[in-house]
C-alpha cells in the first residue's frame, strides 16, 4: 500500500545530542514537508522540499536541518541548537496536483531528557 | 503573515450538531482544508473548499465564504469517536507547491 512512514513512533534523547527523524514515502510525490506540533498548537512548518536536492526553510527552521537526496526520503535532524526540541513531529507529502491535499505520516514523538 | 483563527475548545453531546468556525486573513486565497486529528495521531483529510458554498460529505459538511474570509465545519449526529482536534488550513494564492498554513485547531469533546 502507498503511504508515508515515520519511525520510530517514540524517541528519547539526552539534551545536547543530535537526533535524526526518518520520513519515507512511496506515493511518488515531489513535495515533502516537516511540521512540529506542541500541545494546544497547530502545525508549524519547519522545512519543505519541492524536488530532490532542493529544500526551503519554513517558519521555525532554527535548530533543524534536512536533506533530500532521494525523492522518497526527507529526513529531519534536530540539532543541539534547538532550544526546546520535545514535540510531536509530522512529515507530509503532496503530489502537486489540483487537490493540494497533504498526506501525513503517523508522526514521531520526540522527548529530550 | 497569514492569520487563521478558530476556537480553542468546544463541547457537545452525542447525537447533536456542532459547527466549528474558522476565519482567515491571508495574502490571497487558493483553497481551505479541514483535517481531523485524534490525539497522538496524524491528521486525516476531511474536506477541501475552493469555491463559495456548502459541500456535504456524509455527516460532515464544510462551508466557505471567500468574501468574508470564513469557513465552518458542520458535524451532524455526533458520535463519541468524533472527539478530536479539527484543524483549519489555508493555501494562500501563490503558495509554493501546496504549502498550507494551519490554525491552532479546535479540540472537540463529545459527551454521552
Amino acid at each position: 500500500d502507498g503511504g508515508i512512514t515515520q519511525s520510530p513512533k517514540y524517541l528519547f534523547r539526552k539534551e545536547g545530542q543530535n537526533v535524526t527523524l526518518s520520513c519515507e514515502q512511496n506515493l511518488n510525490h515531489d513535495a515533502m514537508y516537516w511540521y512540529r506540533q506542541d500541545p494546544g498548537q497547530g502545525l508549524r512548518l519547519i522545512y519543505y522540499s519541492q524536488i530532490v536536492n532542493d529544500f526551503q526553510k519554513g517558519d521555525i527552521a532554527e535548530g533543524y536541518s534536512v536533506s533530500r537526496e532521494k525523492k522518497e526520503s526527507f529526513p529531519l535532524t534536530v540539532t543541539s541548537a534547538q532550544k526546546n526540541p520535545t514535540a510531536f513531529y509530522l512529515c507530509a507529502s503532496n503530489d502537486g496536483g489540483a487537490s493540494n491535499e497533504q498526506f501525513f505520516g503517523p508522526g514521531t514523538r520526540l522527548t529530550v531528557l | 503573515g497569514q492569520n487563521i483563527d478558530q476556537p480553542t475548545e468546544m463541547t457537545a453531546t452525542e447525537g447533536a450538531i456542532v459547527q466549528i468556525n474558522c476565519t482567515y486573513q491571508t495574502s490571497g486565497f487558493n483553497g481551505l482544508f479541514w483535517y481531523q486529528q485524534h490525539a497522538g495521531e496524524a491528521p486525516t483529510f476531511l474536506s477541501y473548499n475552493v469555491l463559495d458554498g456548502l459541500e456535504e460529505k456524509g455527516r460532515f459538511s464544510s462551508f466557505l465564504s471567500r468574501s468574508k474570509g470564513y469557513s465552518y465545519l458542520l458535524l451532524k449526529e455526533l458520535q463519541m469517536k468524533d472527539s478530536a482536534s479539527y484543524l483549519c488550513a489555508v493555501i494562500p494564492r501563490g503558495s509554493t507547491l501546496g504549502r498550507l498554513y494551519f490554525g491552532r485547531g479546535t479540540q472537540l469533546t463529545v459527551w454521552p
